[in-house]
């Protein structure tokens, strides 16, 4: 079945420090690809999305590409600030043999940025 | 406007006690979600109703029973609860037809004692 591969943290950074999340997928057909961010106390966001290969996806700084031919969607920023530390979940979109769609999750990266 | 509201943003109950979480969406979207949560862990897919009919049950115990009143209202009744139920249960929605996207709300965090 369809699955995510998300890298384990704890990741920790230093304010300003670029970030690198990996993600891959396994996934028959062409799945949306999303990230999530979940905040200390609170729910999940929709941090970005990618519907088809070679797009990408970009919101408050954060970027991922849909590479097909490597089946990845790597999180990226360029310089992190404390407010970025967070629970970040990767995820596919599915759709299961009685075609209800719902989401394949990576297990979270809690990353934890210092001033 | 993403917007997935859910009340209450916390509750403590007995084991004996009978407990509503609510959701509320106004974005016309058919499909509602509810979702458990344990700390630093993926949701768990709980229910799936679409166009106000349930279409997911992922084997979830009886003593939690959703109800789909209209396609704005989502709610999860708690009744006879048990201590490793004690979670963040998310509400979350998804327009049938455009988009695979799903908007989650901030989540009811549950505390059974």
């Amino acid at each position: 079945g369809d699955s995510v591969t998300q890298m384990e943290g704890p990741v920790t950074l230093s304010e300003e420090a670029f970030l690198t999340i990996n993600c891959t997928y396994t996934a028959t057909g062409y799945p949306s690809l999303f990230w999530y961010v979940q905040y200390p106390g609170e729910g999940l966001q929709l941090l970005l999305k990618a519907t088809k290969a070679d797009d990408k996806g970009s919101n408050k700084g954060f970027e991922a590409t849909y590479r097909k031919e490597t089946t990845s969607f790597h999180l990226e920023k360029g310089s992190v600030q404390v407010s970025d530390s967070a629970v970040y979940f990767c995820a596919l979109s599915s759709l299961n043999a009685g075609n209800n769609r719902k989401l394949i999750w990576g297990l979270g990266t809690s990353l934890a940025v210092n001033p | 406007d993403t917007e997935v509201t859910q009340t209450p943003k916390h509750l403590v109950m007995g084991m004996t006690n009978k407990k509503s979480l609510k959701c509320e969406q106004h974005m016309g979207h058919r499909a509602m979600y509810w979702y458990k949560q344990k700390a630093k862990k993926p949701p768990e897919l709980m229910f799936v109703y679409s166009y106000e009919k349930l279409s997911i049950n992922e084997s979830v115990p009886s003593r939690f029973s959703p109800e789909c009143p209209n396609s704005s209202l989502l709610n999860l009744h708690l009744h006879a609860l048990q201590p490793e139920d004690s979670a963040l249960y998310l509400c979350a929605s998804r327009h049938l037809g455009r988009g695979n996207t799903i908007y989650f709300g901030e989540g009811s965090w549950l505390t059974v004692v």
